[in-house]
């Protein structure tokens, strides 16, 4: 079945680091590619999402560019800042939508001021 | 617009009882999923209902079960409870479900089962 792999963490970065966290996938197809964010206490918030092979999505600073070829969906961000602390989930959608969203097991991420 | 809500936030229950759990979705929205999330397991889709009907579902057992009302409200129900049931339950709202419509998390239910 469709799976995605990324790294568990916890990641410590301090502010305005470069950040990067790594995604792969497996999956038959082509699937819609998800990052969510998860704040203490909260659900999960979509922070951006690509359909296709080569898209580029973005959000508040946040890219990950849908990699077909080496089935990659890493998350980055030039400059992070303290309120990016949370839980980044990685995930995945079939093309049937069949299986709801697979997710990473998450990393979590502190900034340090 | 008011977000997904859920309830109840906590739960404490032994082995062997049932729970049900409530989660009313964002206003015109007629899909609900729900997943489970542990430490170990991470998140993993339990099932889908869109109008009132379950349209996919999750490899789990059957004592977990769920039902949507006209309203799109749904509740879901763990029968015979398990120490390993205890997780965050967290249910998600979408326009028609499907690959292109985005899903919006509610803030989950903890359950803790003794």
């Amino acid at each position: 079945g469709d799976s995605v792999t990324q790294m568990e963490g916890p990641v410590t970065l301090s502010e305005e680091a470069f950040l990067t966290i790594n995604c792969t996938y497996t999956a038959t197809g082509y699937p819609s590619l998800f990052w969510y964010v998860q704040y203490p206490g909260e659900g999960l918030q979509l922070l951006l999402k690509a359909t296709k092979a080569d898209d580029k999505g973005s959000n508040k600073g946040f890219e990950a560019t849908y990699r077909k070829e080496t089935t990659s969906f890493h998350l980055e961000k030039g400059s992070v800042q303290v309120s990016d602390s949370a839980v980044y989930f990685c995930a995945l959608i079939g093309r049937r939508g069949a299986d709801g969203l697979t997710f990473g097991k998450g990393t979590h991420l502190i900034i340090q001021p | 617009k008011a977000g997904v809500t859920q309830t109840p936030r906590y739960l404490i229950k032994t082995r062997g009882q049932q729970v049900t759990l409530s989660c009313s979705p964002i206003s015109g929205h007629r899909s609900v999923s729900w997943y489970q999330q542990t430490p170990g397991q991470g998140l993993q889709f339990l099932f889908e209902y869109f109008s009132e009907t379950q349209r996919n579902k999750g490899n789990f057992p059957g004592r977990f079960s769920g039902r949507q009302f006209s309203n799109s409200r749904s509740e879901m129900n763990v029968s015979t409870l398990e120490l390993g049931d205890s997780a965050l339950y967290l249910c998600a709202s979408s326009f028609a479900g499907g690959v292109n419509n985005e899903q919006f998390f509610g803030p989950g239910t903890r359950l803790t089962v003794l």
